[in-house]
């Protein structure tokens, strides 16, 4: 299984922040999927996290700005993060949790999103 | 939210060293404790899984304790490729939680 997010490098402030994650080489049926975020220079933190059945659970250090979605047709899921700052520049990660421990089993490559106008 | 700490932020070892890392839970997490490493430009990659689960493909010098609140990586033998950022991180409950992680770098 492989994972590859894409989407937008640049986004300006107050707006929406959007990444896909592609699934390839197995079924996204039947997993978590987790989205998580570095900035330059910072640790680790978990965005959140949608179910293939399209159940979520965020982090409530983002205030609502989050909403996750999955689109099993297409072996995909997606990240929308609202009114950003350039505080929510950073590399971000889509990952698939693992059924059994919940670690973070498989990572994608990250992807660059900088917030500026 | 579970806070997950970690010692020390940074060390410097040589090759051939044993390395131990401490990571502390600010609550009990059972063993849903799973250690990471990150190497610049790359995404974490899974060492260990619920504290002592050694993931396929990773050495063998590589190992982790613990229980509850305090666990332990240790890298018995430092390599050249273990230098690297390593991080703990809990899977008890949401939001999930890292540990800030520890620096390894050559001494």
């Amino acid at each position: 299984v492989q994972l590859q997010e894409s989407g937008p490098g640049l986004v300006k402030p107050s707006e929406t922040l959007s990444l896909t994650c592609n699934v390839s080489g197995g079924s996204i049926n039947g997993y978590y999927w987790s989205w998580i975020r570095q900035p330059a220079g910072e640790g680790l933190e978990w965005i959140g996290r949608t179910y293939s059945s399209g159940s979520t659970n965020y982090n409530p250090s983002l205030k609502g700005r989050v909403t996750m979605s999955v689109d099993t047709s297409k072996n995909q899921f997606s990240l929308k993060l609202d009114s950003v700052t350039a505080a929510d520049t950073a590399i971000y990660y889509c990952a698939r949790d693992h059924a059994g421990d919940r670690s973070f089993e498989i990572w994608g490559q990250g992807t660059l999103v900088t917030v500026s106008s | 939210d579970i806070q997950m700490t970690q010692s020390p932020s940074s060390l410097s070892a040589s090759v051939g060293d044993r390395v131990t890392i401490t990571c502390r839970a600010s609550q009990s997490i059972s063993s849903f404790l799973n250690w990471y490493q990150k190497k610049p430009g790359k995404a974490p990659n899974l060492l260990i899984s619920s504290v002592s689960g050694l993931v396929s493909g990773v050495p063998s010098r590589f190992s982790g304790s613990g229980s509850g609140t305090d666990f332990i990586l240790t890298i018995s033998s430092l390599q050249p490729e273990d230098f690297a950022t390593y991080y703990c991180q809990q899977s008890y409950t949401t939001p999930r939680t890292f540990g800030p992680g520890t620096r390894v770098d050559f001494k």
